[in-house]
């Protein structure tokens, strides 16, 4: 019930192209969904992240999409870069201590 | 969000020596502070929950004895590998917590272990 599912593992997006990741949880506890990118050799940074009082939150380029019944999110990547190659990381919490999904490698091509 | 540091950012030793990790809270005063391992290619795993002048609570499989967390101050947690070995080679980070839930990460050690 602490497990957070992520998919694709990876993901090929062209340039100018949407790239979607899609997390699943169990436990309706949760109650904040962070999205964290990192790139290699270097900490994850918080990007965006939802509570599940809204059904879906943007920052530029990035949105969350929030199910609360199905107890699914996911991140949108609008108009992709190559700069936005990196890996992806969900989570949830409900107190303090987050479970982390198993991360998507995103490849952006020129 | 807050900014942490992290030093040194990579650390090669020799098998059986001890190497110490620290974990700095540049702008915010941290309560809780977090140190997680990653392998290559994988998830972030959760080691330790560091909590300013108490003792660390380890997660289920982590050898207490053999990482040594210390939070001594709001600003600073720091890791300890006693005599590390190959297979504690890892990518170790630390984040702190917000009073939101939120989670900042350093940039991460890479420790690699002869």
């Amino acid at each position: 019930q602490q497990q957070v599912k992520q998919s694709p593992q990876s993901l090929i997006v062209q340039k100018g192209g949407i790239s979607i990741i899609n997390c699943a949880y169990e436990n309706t506890a949760f109650d904040y969904f962070p999205w964290y990118q990192q790139f290699p050799g270097k900490g994850p940074a918080l990007l965006i992240a939802i509570r599940p009082d809204v059904s879906e939150k943007k920052e530029g380029r990035f949105t969350i999409s929030f199910n609360k019944s199905a107890k699914q999110f996911s991140l949108h990547i609008m108009d992709s870069q190559p700069g936005d190659s990196a890996t992806y990381f969900c989570a949830a919490t409900g107190t303090y201590k987050y479970i982390f999904g198993t991360g998507t490698r995103l490849k952006v091509l020129a | 969000g807050a900014v942490v540091s992290q030093h040194p950012s990579w650390v090669i030793c020799k098998s059986g020596t001890s190497v110490k990790i620290e974990c700095r809270s540049l702008d915010f005063q941290a309560t809780t502070m977090f140190w997680y391992r990653q392998f290559p290619k994988q998830s972030l795993m959760l080691m330790a929950t560091s909590n300013e002048g108490s003792k660390a609570t380890y997660e289920q499989g982590v050898e207490k004895d053999k990482f040594l967390i210390n939070h001594a101050s709001l600003t600073l947690s720091t890791l300890t590998v006693t005599s590390a070995h190959p297979e504690d080679s890892s990518f170790y980070i630390c984040s702190l917590s917000t009073s939101y839930n939120e989670q900042f990460f350093g940039p991460g050690t890479r420790l690699t272990v002869l």
